[in-house]
């Protein structure tokens, strides 16, 4: 059973540029959330993605998008990179269908994203 | 003020010890309490969930005050292995679905 994959593991980019970031959730997960987590804190809520549709945002400006296909997986997409976006994003999955969400989010290994 | 708010550490203890850690959240309107376990450069991943009657899963006992907004974790007889950032997380019901707030973590540190 694949758990959840994310890729790049690992990207250098430069400021002003743009990014995309990839995720496939766990087998039978339809939900995915996105996380950032800069070093020394702890994961900071992007969005979250169900049935194709962003249902929560959290505090992160326009310049962060997302995208959910049809077969659940999900990218974020990053705009006008400043350096301050450098940390390791990290998308995790859950199942709505499962019945009331436990809170367990199962997460990828992440993408470690340097902006220079 | 935070949401979450934990003391980041490090907690330096021996082998054997017994340590705990300590969690506030801001919002009232929080369902639900976990802690998650995190290894140096690895992915968060359910350490357990915190239930209000507090629950016990071998060295690891967890506690929830709703009056306080408090969260505990309680590890005993301390193990190298041990030797992670430990996250309390807290879970708010929106008409958006679910929300997973994070802390910032608290880091342990296991010597012999």
């Amino acid at each position: 059973d694949a758990g959840v994959t994310q890729s790049p593991t690992h990207l250098i980019k430069t400021r002003g540029q743009q990014v995309t970031l990839r995720c496939s959730p766990k087998s039978g997960h339809d939900t995915v959330s996105w996380y950032q987590q800069a070093l020394g804190q702890g994961p900071q809520f992007i969005f979250q993605y169900y049935e194709e549709e962003e249902r929560q945002r959290g505090n992160f400006p326009d310049r962060f998008s997302g995208h959910q296909f049809p077969n659940y997986s999900s990218e974020l997409n990053v705009n006008a990179l400043l350096l301050g976006d450098s940390a390791l994003y990290l998308c995790a999955s859950s199942s709505i269908l499962a019945g009331a969400p436990t809170g367990e989010l199962f997460f990828g290994e992440g993408s470690r994203l340097t902006v220079l | 003020r935070k949401e979450v708010e934990q003391d980041p550490g490090p907690f330096n203890v021996p082998e054997g010890a017994t340590v705990a850690f300590n969690c506030t959240y801001s919002n009232s309107a929080s369902q639900s309490f976990f802690w998650y376990r995190q290894d140096c450069r690895k992915e968060p991943k359910l350490l357990m969930s915190v239930y209000s009657s507090g629950n016990e899963d071998g060295r690891f006992t967890a506690q929830l005050n709703r009056a306080s907004q408090y969260i505990s974790l309680l590890i005993r007889d301390s193990k190298l292995s041990d030797s992670a950032t430990y996250l309390c997380v807290v879970n708010i019901l929106t008409g958006g679905g679910n929300k997973l707030t994070f802390g910032t973590g608290t880091q342990l540190k296991v010597e012999l």
